[in-house]
Parts: C-alpha cells; sequence; structure tokens
C-alpha cells in the first residue's frame, strides 16, 4: 500500500492566488513527521515546512502552511499569494519515527506539478 | 540554508565505465543518506549512514557502493555504469537532533548521471 498518497499529478494557479497541494499519509506509528519539499526543475530538492505528530499547531514558513488534521490522515500544503517563481513540483514525504528514535529514511509520494499562470 | 554539495552535477559516461559522485557537507550532521530519482517520479532511498563508518542499504536494491570515512564525506561508487543506472541521484543529511530542527532532512542539488 502507497503509504504517502499525492492524488494531484499536476495543478494550476493563477499568480497571487492561494492553491492547496493534497497529500494523504498511511502509518501504524504515533511518531512521524511530515515533509514537503519543492523541486524546480534544474533538481534540487528545497526543504518548505515540517510537522511533527505530536504539533497541536499547524505548521508555517511564510506564505506556506501546513494543514494537518490528524484523524484523516491528511497534510496539505497551503501556498498562499502564488508567484511565478513557485511553479515547480512539490513531494509531500514522511518519516516514521522521530529523532534519535526509528527510521532514518523518508517515503515519499510522487508528486504534484504546479504551474502558476501570470 | 543546507550547506551541501554534490558534484559533478551533470554526467555523461560510457557503459562500462567506474564513476563516483561526491557529496560533502558542511554542518557536521551524523545522518547521510542517498536517493535515486528517475525523472518526472518519486524518490527512492538507496543507501544511508548512522555516522563514520556506518553504511546501510536502502528500500531500493542498487548496484551502486558507498563509503563513509569523514563525517562530511558520503561518497557513491558504481564500478561499471550500464544504461539502467541514468538517473538522478540526490544526497542528504539530517542531524537527527530532539526537536522539530533536527527532524529536518537537507538535500543536495543532485547529479544527474546519464549512462550511453
Amino acid at each position: 500500500a502507497q503509504k504517502i498518497t499525492q492524488t494531484q499529478p499536476g495543478m494550476f494557479v493563477q499568480e497571487k492566488e492561494a492553491v492547496t497541494l493534497d497529500c494523504t499519509y498511511d502509518t501504524s506509528d504515533q511518531s512521524y513527521g511530515l515533509f514537503w519539499y519543492k523541486q524546480p526543475s534544474s533538481g534540487e530538492m528545497i526543504f518548505l515546512i515540517y510537522q511533527g505528530s505530536y504539533d497541536e499547531q499547524n505548521a508555517t514558513e511564510g506564505r506556506y502552511s501546513l494543514n494537518f488534521q490528524k484523524a484523516r490522515k491528511s497534510a496539505n500544503l497551503v501556498i498562499s499569494a502564488s508567484q511565478l517563481g513557485d511553479s515547480a513540483m512539490y513531494f509531500c514525504a514522511m518519516r516514521e519515527g522521530l529523532s534519535g528514535a526509528g527510521s532514518y529514511q523518508l517515503t515519499f509520494g510522487k508528486g504534484t506539478k504546479l504551474s502558476v499562470i501570470p | 540554508e543546507a550547506d551541501i554539495y554534490q558534484t559533478p552535477r551533470y554526467l555523461v559516461i560510457g557503459t562500462g565505465k567506474k564513476i563516483t559522485l561526491e557529496c560533502s557537507q558542511t554542518m557536521g550532521h551524523d545522518k547521510m543518506y542517498w536517493y535515486q530519482q528517475d525523472p518526472g517520479m518519486e524518490l527512492h532511498l538507496i543507501h544511508y549512514s548512522y555516522g563514520v563508518n556506518s553504511t546501510e542499504k536502502g528500500d531500493l536494491s542498487s548496484e551502486s557502493t558507498v563509503s563513509r570515512i569523514r563525517t562530511e564525506h558520503f561518497p557513491l561508487t558504481l564500478e561499471s555504469a550500464r544504461p539502467s543506472h541514468t538517473s538522478q541521484y540526490l544526497c542528504a543529511s539530517s542531524d537527527d537532533l530532539p526537536g522539530s530542527s533536527g527532524n529536518t532532512i537537507y538535500f543536495g542539488e543532485g547529479s544527474w548521471l546519464t549512462v550511453v
């Protein structure tokens, strides 16, 4: 079974509008972390935002926020005020076990290609 | 901003050649990783290291090998490259300290390998 599911292969958004990229996850662990990365066409993976399973508040980093719904096992990324430079692939990832224990690896979803339209 | 560097960024080589992809980080992180990503696809872990002299294979089987002689250096080697090895290889590291900041895994810019 897929551990990370991103159901939107591609998304379009008008410049300056907000957009939500979906991510659902599957784990039986109580301790886990959820990540979003941005990958421009040049190939590097840029860390955007992190949410721990025990964090009560939704994570925010500038224009990025993570809509964490633990009961639904979803961790959607919200980008506010989209910019042309936001056009890229976006990957949701999960790490089972938190710092100092458990797995060290990230499991990635298949990604969503976001295109920002001027 | 992450201080993790990969060389070469782009490499085209012939079948049967030996290649080494270099990865260095200046953050003093204990944990380092190699991921493989085919174009338009998700990343898969092929190797990881807990620290010096520690290496493990990841979920995706790979014919490559790694070494960790120094904390900051985690090179990946292919003894005899084949066209099936054509892919992007991404190196990453983390310090794995308690708390949110310790959970962040930082990536290098990636090495695009084409075997002809």
